[in-house]
């Protein structure tokens, strides 16, 4: 089947402005989760959910960014009020993982590559 | 969450086999070890995972110690497209990348 995709695969903005990132996870898989990675670093964790909760949003930086994932499948992750500092691939992943620990493989999509001017 | 350390970057020559070694010292008892590989513009993709002693699929070998402080990643004859950033990860609540170490495969 089709693998994970994230629309759009490039956002350019301006500083102040709202963006939406919108991700598609492989069919039936439960979990889903947001990474943000800068140039040259591993990926950092934002934000996992388990159906249509948030199970871990410790990673989220502040206040500005918001994601949800109404009705279990295609999650948006929000950034309001952008910053220069938010530029940065932003990426989705999404696995059949039902309980915390273990094994867990989780399938990426190709990013968001947003851009804050 | 398992803090990881690897090498920043390893050069290499296609047809040799490349061992990337992965210090884990905090992992916790029900972390699984696992590894991905990530191309230029691409998501991370995962290779192999594995809790303790040898893991072998088709890609690469895993070589977890008794201790599972640390692990090994094997390519066995390495090509140009093995050229990527390989991240080792405890696997637990969530994926915690650290900075990866950067293969580099010549010809």
């Amino acid at each position: 089947g089709a693998g994970v995709s994230q629309t759009p695969s490039n956002k350019v903005t301006e500083k102040g402005k709202y963006v939406e990132l919108r991700c598609d996870p492989i069919s039936g898989h439960t979990a889903l989760y947001w990474y943000r990675q800068s140039l040259g670093q591993g990926p950092e964790f934002l934000i996992y959910f388990q159906g249509t909760g948030a199970a871990d949003d410790s990673g989220l930086p502040n206040d500005r960014f918001f994601a949800v994932r109404p009705e279990g499948s295609v999650s948006t992750l929000k950034i309001q009020r952008t910053e220069r500092g938010d530029s940065a691939v932003y990426l989705c992943a999404s696995s059949s993982r039902h309980l915390a620990g273990g094994t867990d493989t989780q399938y990426f999509g190709p990013g968001t590559r947003l851009t804050v001017l | 969450l398992a803090k990881t350390t690897q090498p920043i970057s390893m050069d290499s020559y296609e047809g040799q086999e490349v061992n990337i070694t992965c210090s884990h010292n905090n992992i916790a008892t029900n972390d699984y070890i696992t590894w991905y590989q990530q191309f230029p513009s691409q998501g991370p993709r995962f290779i192999i995972q594995g809790y303790k002693t040898k893991v072998t699929n088709e890609v690469a070998s895993l070589f977890i110690p008794a201790d599972r402080k640390s692990s090994t990643l094997s390519l066995p004859r390495v090509s140009l497209s093995d050229t990527a950033v390989y991240y080792c990860l405890g696997v637990g609540n969530m994926l915690t990348f650290g900075g990866g170490t950067r293969l580099m495969v010549k010809p």
